[in-house]
């Protein structure tokens, strides 16, 4: 079975562009999860959906920050303008609703570098 | 609120020897309990899980016991590999957020040498 997919990779850019990470999740999931993992700050919870929905966004950073999900099946995450300060692996995850003990399926991650 | 704290890291070991990385949290009510693997240049991979006290999640030959009586979730094994060398995570998953939210620690990196 496919796991999360992320795309791109890699992306690299200079200050001041829009960058646009896109996840897949696992099909049936109904949770989405967006994550930045940093040397100086670990992991953090962005925001994440249910059923598409928005529920919890209280760890995106600023308001340059901005998630949508528009179907089951992808969601993004856009940083305008994008600032050096920004550089980190952006991480989605998805899981199941059903009972508290399912896990998160994470993607490989966006490694972005924000010249 | 919910929160797990990690032994720091880097744990470094010479391969065949026994591993230990602690792990306790605070949490309300009775989470679950999760250790994730992150290799180099890879996403978190779930390890291994605990739903309930006393439990025992285990999964290539690591190991982890949900002990409530403490709040730990001490992962371990007996013999590891170079092919261990990894970042570890340990996490909960509670009530905070309706259940859905995991709460991370901040990492054990292990090294294992020849």
């Amino acid at each position: 079975d496919a796991g999360v997919i992320q795309s791109p990779r890699h992306e690299v850019t200079e200050m001041g562009q829009e960058v646009t990470l896109r996840c897949k999740p696992i099909s049936g999931h109904d949770y989405l999860f967006w994550y930045r993992q940093t040397m100086m700050r670990g992991l953090e919870l962005l925001i994440y959906f249910n059923n598409n929905v928005p529920i919890d966004d209280s760890g995106m950073p600023e308001d340059r920050f901005s998630a949508k999900m528009p179907n089951a099946s992808f969601s993004t995450l856009k940083i305008q303008p994008s600032e050096p300060r920004d550089s980190a692996v952006y991480f989605c995850a998805s899981s199941h609703s059903w009972g508290s003990n399912q896990p998160q399926h994470f993607g490989d991650g966006t490694r972005l570098s924000i010249l | 609120g919910d929160s797990v704290t990690q032994m720091e890291g880097p744990v470094t070991l010479s391969e065949e020897a026994f591993l230990t990385i602690n792990c306790t949290y605070t949490a309300t009510g009775y989470p679950s309990l999760f250790w994730y693997v992150q290799y180099p240049g890879e996403g978190l991979q779930l390890l291994l899980k605990a739903t309930k006290a006393d439990d025992k999640g285990s999964n290539k030959g690591f190991e982890a016991t949900y002990r409530k009586e403490t709040t730990s979730f001490h992962l371990e094994k007996g013999s590891v590999q170079v092919s261990d060398s990894a970042v570890y995570f340990c996490a909960l998953r509670g009530i905070t957020g309706g259940g859905n939210k995991l709460t991370f620690g901040t990492g054990t990196q292990l090294k294992v040498e020849l």
